[in-house]
């Protein structure tokens, strides 16, 4: 089975930092990859598809990038309401299996 | 719009069988390429998916807990309906029910959750 890995587990930053957070997959998933965010108390949001496409309603300052094994979230200008916790996803035919997330605390 | 809405049991007892349902609107599970899937998340850790239906009532499984899990649909009802047999404490946590967006297997419709907690 495929698992994913995401670094770090925790990121201290600050309002307006440009952060990035990664996943890599144990076997190379081509673009099969998706992000999401979640805050307390509150299910998952998709943020990111296929690796690299944005959701709809998901704001520009949100982009993902990679293939194969290795994956980035990048937000470039962090606002107060992207502390949360983020979590990449991988989808083959037979299951889908989470990371397991990273946690944006604020510094 | 769509939406869906997970219900079941808040507090059962070990060994019992977990029965929950997800009603959804705005889509039908008879469109090609559609899929609901449950994922389960204990207090404080991260997202576990448990199992995924296709329109075509293709059924994937997590391998870990397979024996344990039946995911069915009732397209009349708009419901999709996962049992887990044998619950135990660590089964506690919060139960989410959600649409596949795509062929990429993203999930981009969520339930709301619902909390169930095992325990004697």
């Amino acid at each position: 089975d495929i698992q994913m890995t995401q670094s770090p587990s925790s990121l201290p930053a600050s309002v307006g930092d440009r952060v990035t957070i990664t996943c890599r997959a144990s076997q190379r998933i081509s673009t099969y990859l998706n992000w999401y965010q979640q805050k307390p108390g509150k299910a998952p949001k998709l943020l990111i598809y296929a690796a690299s496409s944005l959701q709809s309603g998901v704001p520009s300052r949100f982009s993902g990038s990679g293939s194969g094994t290795d994956f980035t979230l990048t937000i470039s200008s962090l606002q107060l309401e992207d502390f949360a916790t983020y979590y990449c996803q991988h989808s083959s035919s037979t299951l889908y299996t989470f990371g397991q997330g990273t946690k944006l605390e604020i510094k | 719009q769509i939406t869906l809405k997970e219900s079941g049991p808040t507090l059962m007892k070990p060994t019992q069988t977990l029965t929950l349902t997800c009603s959804f609107s705005g889509f039908s599970l008879t469109t090609s390429g559609v899929g609901v899937g449950w994922i389960r998340q204990p207090p404080g850790k991260a997202l576990e998916w448990l199992a995924l239906i296709y329109w075509d009532d293709d059924k994937r499984y997590n391998p870990s807990l397979k024996n344990r899990l039946t995911i069915t649909k009732d397209t009349s009802k708009n419901q999709v309906v996962l049992t887990m047999t044998n619950a135990d404490p660590v089964d506690t946590g919060t139960y989410y029910c959600a649409h596949r967006g795509s062929y990429y297997g993203d999930l981009d419709f969520w339930g709301q959750g619902t909390l169930v907690t095992v325990s004697s």
